[in-house]
């Protein structure tokens, strides 16, 4: 497979529990937060997003949770299956920018069955 | 749904080679973006563009670059191949509008031999 997922924090889980997957963005000037999910060998594909006016959203099986006061975004991943595993990596839009994206590393998530 | 479309999935050069990698996004989107993704490093800007004929370097433009000759087109050029270039090559498009998500191609792997 291909070696995106190399040197990653990971997270291990059953099939059917729940995943939560953290990041810590840098700039506190970032008022937009995407979530990516990347599986093996396929490119970045778009699950979430978040303005930082909103502290919470929800979506298809998923939650992002933004705390501005600490600089923290989270997924939350309900009743996770075996074809949610892949990396997953948060987006800051750099201080405010309209064009640029600053990308987290990811975290590597394993369900097992 | 956005179609990110990059003309191979993989790539054999020669150092010294001009290579050109090639993108198309179906979305008539005024945003386009090339990055690159090493293990450990995560995702990289190369350069980007806002719109036809214009581009701004990214964080690690040397030894790349542009053409954005159509909307839908966004081609990154290596002049001289390096073996350093060696990598996967992602290709991004996004609206104008503030606070849209970018999405993504499923990569390039590329290597120089």
């Amino acid at each position: 497979g291909e070696s995106v997922g190399l040197h990653l924090p990971t997270l291990s889980v059953q099939e059917g529990d729940n995943s939560i997957i953290n990041c810590a963005y840098s700039n506190s000037a970032s008022d937009y937060f995407i979530w990516y999910k990347q599986e093996s060998g396929k490119g970045p594909q778009f699950i979430i997003d978040i303005r930082s006016n909103m502290d919470k959203r929800q979506g298809q099986r998923v939650t992002v949770l933004l705390n501005k006061t600490v600089k923290h975004l989270s997924l939350q991943i309900a009743a996770t299956q075996p074809g949610d595993s892949a990396v997953y990596f948060c987006a800051e839009n750099s201080g405010g920018s309209n064009y640029k994206l600053t990308f987290g590393k990811g975290t590597l998530l394993t369900v097992n069955p | 749904d956005v179609k990110v479309t990059q003309s191979s999935r993989y790539l054999v050069k020669r150092t010294g080679e001009k290579v050109f990698l090639e993108c198309v996004q179906d979305m008539d989107h005024e945003n386009m973006f090339w990055y690159r993704q090493d293990p450990g490093l995560g995702l990289r800007l190369i350069y980007f563009s806002y719109d036809v004929k214009m581009k701004e370097k990214g964080d690690i433009p040397e030894g790349y670059s542009v053409s954005r000759e159509k909307k839908e087109r966004f081609s990154l050029i290596l002049e001289s191949a390096s073996t350093n270039q060696t990598s996967m090559y992602l290709c991004a498009s996004s609206a104008a509008l503030l606070n849209q998500p970018q999405h993504f191609g499923d990569g390039t792997r590329l290597s120089i031999l």
